[in-house]
């Protein structure tokens, strides 16, 4: 069955200092790959997609994401986070006609 | 601003008792998807509605059922409610099953 996993429940990092989320999918074929940000008390907004073709992708807001078949990951890197950043970030692999979400990385800004 | 829009807000309902949740799709929008979001979790999967048929259902009892209007609205409706059913119920809409999803802002569910 096809599965997402974020190892990293929180990460805090500097603002202006660069940040990578881990993510990391199960799944049979190539799966559909999306990361969706999150703040309090608002719904999901994408970020960026992977379907196919180039495997970095650009996503909104000067986030990207390479998709790496050898280690079935999907890793969102900035180079250098803002305050507005601070947020929740989830990962999700589309597959079998859902949509399913890792368990998200809160991310902490220091000043 | 996703164009989709979520009502209500907020809800407190006891246990046993039964909800509907509304969600407003973006026009032109066939698909709709309802999640359910426990605190400190991602959202999980609960089923998707194709031209107003079901068309993919996570693991979740029948008394969550759904329907999808010809007017890009849709429903989720929960029976017979547990405690454990409380959470963030976010519906999101896309134009086919697995292009790009717009979320809601969510209906919080309390259940007493």
């Amino acid at each position: 069955a096809q599965s997402v996993t974020q190892p990293d429940i929180h990460i805090t990092v500097s603002e202006g200092a660069s940040l990578e989320l881990r993510c990391n999918y199960s799944y049979g074929a190539t799966p559909y790959l999306f990361w969706y940000v999150q703040s309090p008390g608002q719904g999901l907004q994408l970020l960026l997609k992977y379907f196919s073709g180039d495997t970095l992708v650009q996503g909104i807001k000067g986030f990207e994401a390479e998709f790496k078949r050898s280690q079935s990951s999907f890793n969102l890197r900035k180079p250098s986070v803002h305050w507005s950043d601070a947020a929740e970030y989830f990962c999700a692999v589309g597959a079998d006609d859902k949509i399913i979400f890792g368990k998200g990385t809160r991310l902490h800004i220091l000043p | 601003e996703t164009g989709v829009t979520q009502s209500p807000t907020h809800l407190i309902k006891t246990r046993g008792q039964q909800v509907t949740l509304r969600c407003s799709s973006q026009s032109g929008h066939n698909t709709v998807s309802w999640y359910q979001q426990a605190l400190g979790q991602g959202p999980q999967f609960i089923f998707q509605y194709y031209r107003e048929e079901e068309n993919g259902r996570g693991n979740f009892p029948p008394r969550f059922s759904g329907l999808q209007f010809p007017n890009y609205s849709s429903e989720l409706n929960v029976n017979a409610l547990e405690l454990d059913d409380s959470a963030l119920y976010l519906c999101a809409s896309s134009l086919d099953q697995l292009e790009t999803q717009y979320f809601g802002p969510g209906t919080r569910l309390l259940v007493l």
